[in-house]
């Protein structure tokens, strides 16, 4: 099973509101990431996630918090969103493996609209 | 800095032919390349990893990695127009896991 899961598919919020994406993956993957992806563009890496322990920010906005609460499952709490934020929010899983052979698996996206 | 580079293309090519998708890539220390399908509003969609030099094949696709040159190929065979996407290629340093996306090439396949 290669499926990763994301809920919802599609959000519209307000600049005031907040909100949740979630991820999950019953792989057994220890590596989850999270990436903004604009159109035409390729996608951003935001966050990643090693054995549950925060081990990449990409000098993220505070507006965006990550949460691992365990090993299946990742979380982007949102809160004070810009327009421009509005995008497609991807979560992704892998292996942590040693030599870099992390093949990185991807849910379908959370499209968010900022109104 | 890191860059991986892709022509944007559109590349087109007829129904039946083959596809040739091209990536280079800035820094030796790079381990792992992959390409990555991603259709039109949806998610991109591993298709091909490669860690050797050399080629790899997968039913229609054939991967193909020279270090010396600094590139990563990706060959598909009989392109059909349900082919047609943008092709991510992507690399990976081992720097956690981070992978460096190229701008992706836009594939059409006409019928």
């Amino acid at each position: 099973d290669t499926e990763v899961t994301q809920t919802p598919k599609h959000l519209v919020m307000g600049m005031t509101n907040k909100k949740s994406l979630k991820c999950e993956q019953h792989m057994g993957h220890r590596a989850m990431y999270w990436y903004k992806q604009k159109a035409k563009k390729p996608p951003e890496l935001m966050f990643v996630y090693s054995y549950e322990k925060l081990s990449i920010n990409e000098s993220v906005p505070s507006r965006f918090s990550p949460e691992c609460p365990n090993s299946s499952l990742l979380n982007l709490h949102l809160h004070a969103l810009q327009p421009e934020d509005s995008a497609l929010y991807l979560c992704a899983s892998s292996h942590p493996a040693s030599g870099g052979e992390r093949e990185q698996f991807f849910g379908p996206g959370t499209r968010l609209t900022v109104l | 800095q890191k860059e991986v580079e892709q022509n944007s293309g559109p590349l087109s090519v007829p129904e039946g032919a083959i596809a040739s998708l091209n990536c280079t890539y800035s820094d030796r220390g790079s381990q792992s390349f992959f390409w990555y399908r991603q259709y039109s509003g949806k998610s991109p969609e591993l298709i091909m990893f490669i860690y050797s030099n050399g080629d790899k094949e997968d039913g229609r696709f054939t991967a193909q990695l020279n270090k010396a040159s600094q590139y990563v190929s990706l060959l598909i065979r009989d392109s059909q127009p349900s082919d047609s996407a943008t092709y991510l290629c992507a690399v990976s340093y081992n720097q956690g896991g981070k992978l460096i996306f190229g701008q992706g090439t836009e594939l059409s396949v006409k019928p």
